[in-house]
């Protein structure tokens, strides 16, 4: 049972564009919300993350929007550039459990 | 701080054979999560230590053993290697288990041939 579904799989954005990735979840009991970043031959990184007492945190380009009662989160990529072109991973945690990730999503930011 | 570290990069074995995945740490960190990549599908939890002295199995555990030597140090290994462990591996850490944000290692690309 995927807890976490993540879409789209992949997405071609022109630069200076917006790029959104969509999240949702089913344990309710989650409480903690990270995207991260992944380059090519890299390990993940955290990106930015979200607990559900607010619903939206944004750091510079980067901005989640929390959705409560649909169970829904997504990432929001403003003035996207070529150097955003990396895979994607929300994930989901809750207290002293561990973290259940989406299937990521392949950004690819066209100059 | 090196953060986390992976030994090897990568490995290329024959089926059946045996190896061992090293992963160390050095932010203190309680918690050591051992994940596996394949294409389309994201990051599987194999096993983790939420402290030193506990190991618990993951999503895909079958197949794999895994170690906590010390607070640093979480070893992965594979026993009796097959192709469908062909993969990436990467090593995690967190300050507790699961809440808080989770620091990757490079990884390991491992081939079974």
């Amino acid at each position: 049972q995927q807890q976490v579904k993540q879409s789209p799989q992949s997405l071609i954005v022109q630069k200076g564009g917006i790029s959104i990735i969509n999240c949702a979840y089913e344990n309710t009991a989650f409480d903690y919300f990270p995207w991260y970043q992944q380059f090519p031959g890299k390990g993940p990184a955290l990106l930015i993350a979200i607990r559900p007492d607010v619903s939206e945190k944004k750091e510079g380009r980067f901005t989640i929007s929390f959705n409560k009662s649909a169970k829904q989160f997504s990432l929001h990529i403003m003035d996207s550039q070529p150097g955003d072109s990396a895979t994607y991973f929300c994930a989901a945690s809750k207290g002293a459990g561990k973290s259940t990730f989406g299937d990521g999503t392949t950004l690819t930011v066209k100059p | 701080n090196a953060g986390v570290t992976q030994t090897p990069k990568f490995q290329v074995l024959k089926t059946g054979q045996s190896m061992t995945l090293q992963c160390a740490q050095d932010m203190n960190h309680n918690s050591m999560y051992w994940y596996r990549q394949d294409p389309g599908m994201g990051l599987r939890l194999i096993y983790y230590s939420a402290s030193e002295g506990t190991t618990d199995k993951g999503e895909v555990p079958n197949g794999y053993n895994v170690s906590r030597l010390n607070k640093r140090e979480f070893s992965l290994r594979l026993e009796s290697a097959a192709p469908s462990q062909t993969s990436v591996y990467f090593c995690a850490s967190s300050e507790s288990n699961g809440k808080e944000t989770q620091y990757f290692g490079p990884g390991t690309r491992l081939l079974v041939l």
